[in-house]
Formats: structure tokens, C-alpha cells, sequence
């Protein structure tokens, strides 16, 4: 059976802390693997990473795949209240089609 | 576009009713997936269609659930008859095949409690 499991489950740090959050998986015919940010709404899209070592980047966040290993983790420098989330963690499978497993997600906490 | 869609926004329906929840894609996507978001299991999937056919519904936890796609911009999904334990928040997503970006849009969801 497929599986995404990302750890911690929960997180609190301080504003200015540098976060690290952790997802690996157990999956067939892996495509690719996706990170959200879910605040009390939609989940909002983050990343997408196919290769392995190729570190993805976006203002404070960064994310790295090690398909060798199957993990993947996802940085925050500098972390701001608004960081203050749960992030999911996603790989997109395909055999034919496609679909999306989730893990359960990790709940951050941002303290001023 | 407006992106997915989704109504009702939060329904609160009595043990044993039918409900049912509405998904409009963002057009041109050709895949959508029904999700159920609880803080015990996160984000579970239930079914998923590719241009308007199922392709598996494994994750449907019951016989009670059915989801259909007439066409390429409405899905629901039922429940009927509903139980307390169905009370979720259930996400509809919609992506595009473009074999580069495909990531998942998702809807706002709708927040269902079954009293």
C-alpha cells in the first residue's frame, strides 16, 4: 500500500528559528512529489520536485528530494508568524493515470 | 478563472439524511479528486475521475458514499444516509496532465457535521 509519512507531527518554534520538515515515502510508480500549505483554508501549492539533489527555492523556503533514500525535506529560514501552518506533504503516482497520496501533514507554530 | 469550487461552504445535516457536496474544476482540467481532511487521517483520497470517469474509488469508505461527474465541470459527491462519523472537511481538487505541472488546485472544501 502507498505511504506518505511526515514527522514531526507538530512543531513550535520562536520567530527568526530555522525549521526543517521531513517527509519520506513508500510508494510504486513514483512520479513526483508535491509540498502544500494549508492555513484554515485550501491547501495552496508549494513545491514540485521530480529529481533527486536539485534544491527547489522560494523566498525563505527551500525543499529537496533524495529519491534514493525516499525522503524529501522542506526548510524555512528565518521563520515568520505568518509561517505559522500545517504543511503537507504529497506524492503524485502513476500508473496510467494519476492521483496524489497525502500525508497527515506537519502543524506549525510560529511564536512571536 | 475562479479556480475549484465548491458549495455548500459548511453543512450541518442531521443523522441519517442525504447529503450532498458540489465541485466546479478550474476549466480545462481533465482530473478531479475528492478528498476528506480529518485530524486523525489528514488528507484521505476517495475518488478520483479522469476526463468525467472514475478511475478508483477504493478510498470510498462505504457503500453510503457515490460520487459522479456528468460533465467536465461538475462533480458531487453523496452521502446518504449520513453518520456523525462522516463529519469532515471534504476537498475537492482539480490538475491538468501536462506531464511538466501538474500539481493539485484545491477547492476552499466544505466543512460537513452530521449531529
Amino acid at each position: 500500500e502507498d505511504k506518505v509519512v511526515q514527522s514531526p507531527l507538530s512543531l513550535v518554534v520562536h520567530e527568526g528559528d530555522t525549521v526543517t520538515l521531513n517527509c519520506s515515502y513508500e510508494v510504486t510508480n513514483f512520479r513526483s512529489l508535491l509540498w502544500y500549505k494549508q492555513e484554515k483554508k485550501a491547501p495552496t501549492f508549494l513545491f514540485m520536485l521530480t529529481s533527486s539533489g536539485i534544491e527547489k527555492k522560494s523566498g525563505r523556503l527551500s525543499s529537496i528530494l533524495d529519491k534514493k533514500e525516499l525522503f524529501s525535506i522542506l526548510n524555512i529560514t528565518a521563520t515568520q508568524t505568518g509561517d505559522s501552518a500545517v504543511y503537507l506533504c504529497a506524492v503524485e503516482v502513476t500508473s496510467g493515470t494519476y492521483k496524489y497520496i497525502f500525508g497527515t501533514g506537519t502543524r506549525l507554530k510560529v511564536l512571536a | 478563472d475562479a479556480g475549484v469550487i465548491q458549495s455548500p461552504r459548511h453543512e450541518v445535516t442531521e443523522m441519517g439524511q442525504e447529503v450532498t457536496l458540489r465541485c466546479k474544476p478550474i476549466s480545462g482540467h481533465d482530473y478531479l479528486f475528492w478528498y476528506r481532511q480529518t485530524m486523525m487521517r489528514g488528507l484521505e483520497l476517495l475518488i478520483y475521475f479522469n476526463n468525467n470517469v472514475p478511475i478508483d474509488d477504493s478510498g470510498m469508505p462505504e457503500d453510503r458514499f457515490s460520487a459522479k461527474m456528468p460533465n467536465a465541470s461538475f462533480s458531487t459527491l453523496k452521502i446518504q444516509p449520513s453518520e456523525p462519523r462522516d463529519s469532515a472537511v471534504y476537498f475537492c481538487a482539480s490538475s491538468s496532465w501536462t506531464g511538466l505541472n501538474t500539481e493539485a488546485f484545491f477547492g476552499q472544501g466544505t466543512r460537513l457535521t452530521v449531529v
